[in-house]
């Protein structure tokens, strides 16, 4: 079973600022099954990145995904208030098919 | 625009049945789209639970760790699907999202449910 883990646990920023949220996975994935999803207190998840570095339709594109071997790394160029949130990454595994979800990264308001 | 919205007890009982339905609104049950439920315990992370393509109620997948206990299922006539999950515990306190998945992501949400075990 291939297991996701995000890092930093919780990121505190400020607006404006830049962050960088990391997911590693414990062995190879394709960049064509990780995907990136924002939550919001109360709110159901929304995906953000699909295919390590695509966006999703309506997302700005201060949003961007990479990958550098088994981690990926979703990037917020220039922080916004509606920006904090909790992140998840997630990847499909084909065979037997499921998806699996990092246990996510807190971005909060310094 | 297409919706998602959840439906059932918010209550079960422990080793009871907890039967969900997801009414879709704005899209057809009947596309190419995988129909997927992922829960989410209080203050704690995603579980993907499963997922049903329309074709074929045996063309399904579930979470190894829940594959005993979950049926899913599609309606065409009423374009909705279902969630069973039997024997719940306390563990099975969730909110449960259903999920229009494909192309290997989980592209649009319903509201969640919040459905409790206790007796």
């Amino acid at each position: 079973e291939i297991v996701l883990t995000q890092s930093p646990g919780t990121l505190s920023l400020s607006p404006g600022e830049r962050a960088t949220l990391s997911c590693r996975a414990s062995q190879g994935v394709s960049s064509t099954y990780l995907a990136w999803y924002q939550q919001k207190p109360g709110q159901a998840p929304r995906l953000l990145i699909y295919g390590a570095s695509n966006r999703a339709t309506g997302i700005p594109d201060r949003f961007s995904g990479s990958r550098s071997g088994t981690d990926f790394t979703l990037t917020i160029s220039r922080l916004e208030p509606e920006d904090f949130a909790v992140y998840y990454c997630q990847q499909y595994h084909s065979s037997p098919p499921m998806y699996t979800f990092g246990q996510g990264t807190k971005l909060d308001i310094k | 625009q297409v919706q998602l919205q959840e439906s059932g007890p918010g209550l079960v009982k422990p080793s009871g049945t907890l039967s969900l339905t997801c009414a879709v609104s704005g899209d057809s049950i009947s596309g190419s789209d995988w129909w997927t439920w992922v829960r989410q315990s209080p203050g704690k992370g995603l579980e993907w639970i499963g997922e049903i393509h329309h074709y074929a109620s045996s063309n399904s997948n579930y979470n190894p760790s829940l594959k005993s206990r979950v049926t899913m299922s599609v309606d065409r006539s009423k374009n909705q699907s279902s969630l069973k999950l039997t024997s719940v515990t306390a563990a099975d306190t969730a909110v449960y999202y259903c999920v229009r998945g494909g192309s290997y992501s989980l592209g649009f949400w319903g509201q969640g449910t919040l459905v409790t075990v206790s007796s």
